[in-house]
């Protein structure tokens, strides 16, 4: 089982819809939870972080973690052609453990 | 706030040869964290330093190799590269005592013809 699973898309929704993307994980030790944007040909951008249970909320985007059922999500409402991009989870141990193990990320398009 | 920069942007390489990528951190963060990106295996870890000093790596050849100097900024270097090396190139930094939250470089996209 890979320590994290996430659905690829693609995913294709019109202007102004909420977009709602997933990732579960297998090892309860992970406790930090991040989301990326990746734009193409750019680097990963970081949108959302948590290290709880509950949800998180950053303007549009809300990021969402389940630990007891190891899953977690992120939210994008009112999405914009400009949110069109690949998202990719994040999770890590932190401390001394530096390294995130990565969602192979879901693509996105947001038509017009 | 200057972000993560990574040089070169775009390398073509041949088979065998080897290669050296440079990455420079945010400034006052003194961890870097390089990762591998390909479209089938998605981001994949390498290896992390701190301190000048390697302190994870991932489950890569010996071929792929790393180190940071005292300014933070760091190389990782491929040796006799093969096809299957071709990717994008990615570092990221943190800061130490949030190794959670890494901000990544734009990336070195590495073709191996």
């Amino acid at each position: 089982q890979k320590e994290v699973e996430q659905d690829p898309g693609p995913l294709s929704v019109p202007e102004g819809a909420i977009v709602s993307l997933n990732c579960t994980y297998s090892n309860s030790a992970f406790q930090y939870f991040m989301w990326y944007r990746q734009y193409s040909r750019k680097g990963p951008e970081l949108l959302m972080y948590t290290y709880s249970s509950g949800n998180k909320e950053d303007g549009r985007f809300t990021a969402q973690v389940d630990k007891s059922s190891k899953y977690i999500s992120l939210f994008i409402r009112d999405s914009q052609p400009s949110d069109s991009a690949t998202y990719l989870c994040a999770i890590g141990k932190g401390g001394s453990q530096g390294n995130l193990i990565f969602g192979k990320g879901t693509k996105l398009s947001v038509k017009p | 706030k200057a972000g993560v920069t990574q040089t070169p942007r775009y390398l073509i390489k041949t088979r065998g040869q080897q290669v050296t990528l440079s990455c420079s951190p945010i400034s006052g963060h003194r961890s870097v964290s390089w990762y591998q990106q390909t479209p089938g295996q998605g981001l994949q870890f390498l290896f992390e330093y701190f301190s000048e000093t390697q302190r994870n790596k991932g489950n890569f050849p010996g071929r792929f190799s790393g180190r940071q100097f005292s300014n933070s900024r760091s190389e990782m270097n491929v040796s006799t590269l093969e096809l299957g090396d071709s990717a994008l190139y990615l570092c990221a930094s943190s800061r130490i005592d949030r190794t959670d939250t890494q901000y990544f470089g734009p990336g070195t996209r590495l073709t191996v013809l």
